[in-house]
């Protein structure tokens, strides 16, 4: 059974920083592009970036470029998001997701709240 | 970016009626790179359908997608008391991938 568990996400300040985690089971996560996505509360999901099953490529949303860095351990069978100088509008739940096009496996999110 | 908008944003309807979601693009999808999700309250989004009218795994045929072009069109035929939940689109055509702002189906 395929899983993903996210973890990582808590209250920070604004122009704070976190890192978030993300680990993969029962699939060859080496083999697979991984995607993450997030949703602000009340709204739709949001595309937020993605990484290549080897790391060498990364594809960003405007809004999060040069502050978030997407990165992976494939022989940890696992996915990161480190996010830098965060404002008030990073404000929500953050999905780890398999793939890159369409996304049929989820994580449960981890809620990332920017506030003072 | 593309632009998704969805319509209507609630959807009133009575159970066993047919529902018909729409989802529109500001510029053209790429070859209907364009799917549909269902959310319920507290969960991550369940992916319905892909490529514009390939139904995921699991998903029961009540669900259809249709479109091309920048109009796309979700139908479930008979809605079930589970499916009064929300819905949105993406499309994956180009660049970055954008979702719509979802439509609420309602009892």
């Amino acid at each position: 059974e395929v899983q993903l568990v996210e973890s990582g996400g808590g209250l920070v300040q604004p122009g704070g920083s976190l890192r978030l985690s993300c680990g993969g089971s029962g699939f060859t996560f080496s083999t697979y592009w991984m995607t993450w996505v997030r949703q602000a509360p009340g709204k739709g999901p949001e595309w937020v970036g993605n990484i290549k099953p080897d790391g060498s490529e990364k594809s960003y949303v405007d809004s999060v470029k040069g502050r978030f860095t997407i990165s992976r351990d494939n022989a940890k069978d696992s996915l990161y998001l480190q996010m830098n100088s965060l404002r008030a509008e990073d404000t929500a739940v953050y999905y780890c997701v398999r793939g890159t096009y369409w996304f049929f496996y989820w994580g449960q999110g981890t809620l990332v709240t920017v506030s003072s | 970016e593309i632009v998704l908008t969805q319509s209507p944003g609630t959807l009133s309807l009575s159970p066993g009626e047919r529902a018909t979601l729409s989802c529109r693009a500001s510029q053209s999808v790429n070859s209907g790179f364009l799917a549909w999700y269902q959310q319920k309250p507290g969960q991550a989004p369940r992916l319905l359908i892909y490529d514009t009218s390939t139904r995921a795994t699991g998903i029961p045929d009540r669900f259809s997608g249709s479109g091309s072009g920048t109009d796309f069109t979700l139908i479930i035929s008979r809605v079930e008391p589970e499916d009064f939940v929300v819905y949105f689109c993406q499309q994956y055509g180009n660049s970055p991938w954008t979702f719509g702002r979802g439509t609420k189906v309602e009892i």
